[in-house]
């Protein structure tokens, strides 16, 4: 089956300009979790959706936003970029059923660029 | 909220030598997952982790899930050049899945 698509893979943006990126998770996850993750870091958490609702949201300024479609796909905005918003941002889809959640599928990333 | 601490930050391991890295959670785990992420690449499951104690091995890889379901445990015997990456514990409670700061891998030659 195919894997988690993310795009673009590259993105170079101006300081100020607003950026969307997208993800399709696995046909048949309904979870789709973001990540930022910049050099040498660990994965800081974004937000997750779950059929068209954020359900959980980490710590991040509310420049950063998400949705998610009937389709299960998610797109991730950008507004009034920083430098420090460079980072590799990954997507991640799972199979949730019950309480127990499955492995995470991750994307290739976007490498955003913010000069 | 749940936290998940990894140690150590950064394992700079000669070849053919054994390490092992941690991963403590602050509250009680329905399961842990462990995943690698190759310099460059993106993070990959490797395995999970759901009854208390278990203990799971992937050819050189022993992975254990504390009695507790709290903290969790991956050795690597003989490492490899091979196993060269970062790798990332991840706790389940409830419908979060917290992912630890990760284990910077280094493997000198």
């Amino acid at each position: 089956k195919a894997g988690v698509t993310q795009t673009p893979r590259y993105l170079i943006k101006t300081r100020g300009q607003q950026v969307t990126l997208s993800c399709s998770p696995i046909s048949g996850h309904r979870s789709v979790s973001w990540y930022q993750q910049t050099p040498g870091q660990g994965l800081q958490f974004l937000f997750e959706y779950f059929s068209e609702t954020q359900r959980n949201k980490g710590n991040f300024p509310g420049r950063f936003s998400g949705r998610q479609f009937s389709n299960s796909r998610s797109e991730m905005n950008v507004s009034t970029l920083e430098l420090g918003d460079s980072a590799l941002y990954l997507c991640a889809s799972s199979l949730v059923t019950g309480a127990q959640r499955t492995e995470a599928f991750f994307g290739q990333g976007t490498r955003l660029t913010v000069v | 909220g749940q936290q998940v601490m990894q140690i150590p930050q950064y394992q700079h391991v000669q070849e053919g030598e054994d390490f092992t890295t941690y991963c403590n959670s602050s509250t009680t785990l329905s399961n842990i997952q462990w995943y690698k992420q190759r310099p460059g690449g993106h993070p990959v499951f490797l395995i999970q982790l759901v009854k208390s104690g278990e203990v799971k091995k992937q050819k050189r890889l022993t992975f254990q899930f504390g009695e507790a379901k709290k903290n969790s445990s991956l050795h690597i015997t003989a490492t490899q050049t091979t196993d060269v990456g970062t790798y990332f514990c991840a706790g389940s409670a409830g419908n979060k899945l917290t992912f630890g700061g990760g284990t910077r891998v280094l493997v000198k030659p």
